[in-house]
């Protein structure tokens, strides 16, 4: 199974700063990586695909990079409805075997 | 657009069984896998499996490792409805369970289904 690292555990930033998530896999996955994003009672919503496509009607303040072993989703300028858990997911393989790391919550 | 309506909240003894269903509307069902993800209270967020509709590819079904022999997926394609059954339930079986559409990334993800499981 492939092991999903998310750091840090919490991250604590005012509106309008920028806001960096690392998320690590335990082997490469190359770039089959979604980032996503669960506020407080609601379902999770797609961010990120592909490590760095952004998914449909999502702003461009949010972005990703990263391949191999190593990603990063950046906020570039948080906004009040950007305060959530952020989840990396890693789809690397056929037939779908897929992981979530541990989430990183974004506070005030 | 794209819908996934699930299964109202359910309350189940140990032991017992859960059936949930998921409802696809707006897209050709055949067309995409539905993957099975779990949250428990305060916790982060768990895959169980994947399930392909379409009965023509190889593998029509995955399991996580943990639930192998304890959960079942499946679908009916007239109903474009999917269906998870998870067998002996315990106590660390209570979440909120999802149906997600896709095998790759989750592009649409129904609300979610409330499991208590108790004594």
């Amino acid at each position: 199974e492939i092991v999903m690292t998310q750091s840090p555990a919490t991250l604590s930033v005012s509106p309008g700063e920028r806001a960096t998530l690392s998320c690590r896999a335990s082997q490469s996955i190359h770039t089959d990586l979604a980032w996503y994003q669960q506020k407080p009672g609601q379902t999770p919503r797609l961010l990120i695909y592909g490590a760095s496509a952004r998914a449909t009607g999502i702003p461009a303040r949010f972005s990703a990079s990263g391949s191999g072993t190593e990603f990063t989703l950046t906020i570039s300028s948080l906004q009040s409805e950007d305060f959530a858990v952020y989840y990396c997911q890693q789809y690397n393989g056929w037939p779908p075997e897929l992981t979530f790391g541990g989430g990183t919550r974004v506070d005030i | 657009q794209v819908q996934l309506v699930q299964s109202r909240a359910e309350v189940k003894k140990i032991g017992a069984s859960l059936n949930v269903s998921c409802k696809a509307s707006g897209y050709t069902f055949t067309g995409y896998g539905i993957s099975w993800v779990r949250q428990a209270p305060g916790q982060g967020l768990e895959w169980m499996g994947w399930i392909s509709p379409h009965k023509g590819i190889s593998a029509n079904t995955n399991y996580a490792q943990k639930f192998q022999g304890r959960v079942t997926m499946t679908t009916d394609t007239s109903t474009s409805t999917a269906y998870l059954e998870v067998k002996s339930l315990r106590v660390d079986d209570t979440a909120v369970y999802y149906c997600a559409r896709g095998g790759l990334e989750l592009d649409h993800w129904g609300q979610g289904t409330l499991v208590t499981v108790s004594s």
